[in-house]
């Protein structure tokens, strides 16, 4: 049991490039989430997706999409990447149907772009 | 909007010496709430979550209390010690939200032996 899985570890990109940013759970959770941690504002909600086939936007979803491929699987996907954009992005999971909605987080990619 | 404060960091501790970080949230009916803790280099960890008004989270030696009346979620512990450093970070989940969770900026604790 793997719990949330992120690839790639870090990623160094020039500014106009394009990446995808790759999530999977196996604890079988209907609930996904991506955020952005940046030096001293916490996390911020990128977008996420309540269970398989919908997404919904977060605080600050300019500049990104994602893609919900299977209940497994949540993507996020950098068109155009800017230096705005550097940041460590963390995937998140949790059940839904739970009072305490719990989420559980992946180890995070730090991504440079320059 | 909902929001959560937190005290700001850096706080430098002496081992065995006790622990608050204040939390306030700001909230419209009762949201639940979670500390949760990030060791140097990995992602969150759930360290403990209170759902409901004087509610208790406790976990590894920590505490924090749901306190309505004064809309807070401080964390406690009453002797830190040098594996307790890392970044802590309160949050709350709105009542009704599709599990959102809404985070405050994070306080860094160094534990010195």
């Amino acid at each position: 049991n793997a719990g949330v899985t992120q690839t790639p570890k870090f990623q160094v990109l020039k500014t106009g490039q394009s990446m995808t940013l790759q999530c999977a759970q196996d604890m079988n959770h209907n609930s996904m989430y991506w955020y952005r941690q940046d030096p001293g504002m916490g996390l911020r909600l990128i977008y996420y997706s309540a269970s398989e086939g919908t997404t919904d936007k977060g605080e600050v979803p300019n500049g990104y999409n994602v893609s919900r491929l299977n209940k497994r699987e949540f993507s996020l996907r950098l068109e155009s990447a800017a230096p705005s954009q550097t940041s460590v992005y963390f995937c998140a999971s949790s059940e839904a149907g739970l009072v305490s909605y719990e989420q559980y987080f992946g180890p995070g990619t730090r991504l440079t772009v320059t | 909007g909902d929001s959560v404060t937190q005290m700001e960091g850096p706080v430098t501790l002496s081992e065995e010496a006790c622990l608050t970080i204040n939390c306030t949230y700001t909230a419209t009916g009762y949201p639940s709430l979670f500390w949760y803790v990030q060791y140097p280099g990995e992602g969150l960890q759930l360290l403990l979550k209170a759902t409901k008004a004087d509610d208790k989270g406790s976990n590894k030696g920590f505490e924090a209390t749901y306190r309505k009346e004064t809309t807070s979620f401080h964390l406690e512990k009453g002797s830190v010690q040098v594996s307790d450093s890392a970044v802590y970070f309160c949050a709350l989940r709105p009542r009704g939200s599709q599990g959102n969770l809404i985070f405050g900026k994070g306080t860094k604790l160094s534990v010195k032996p």
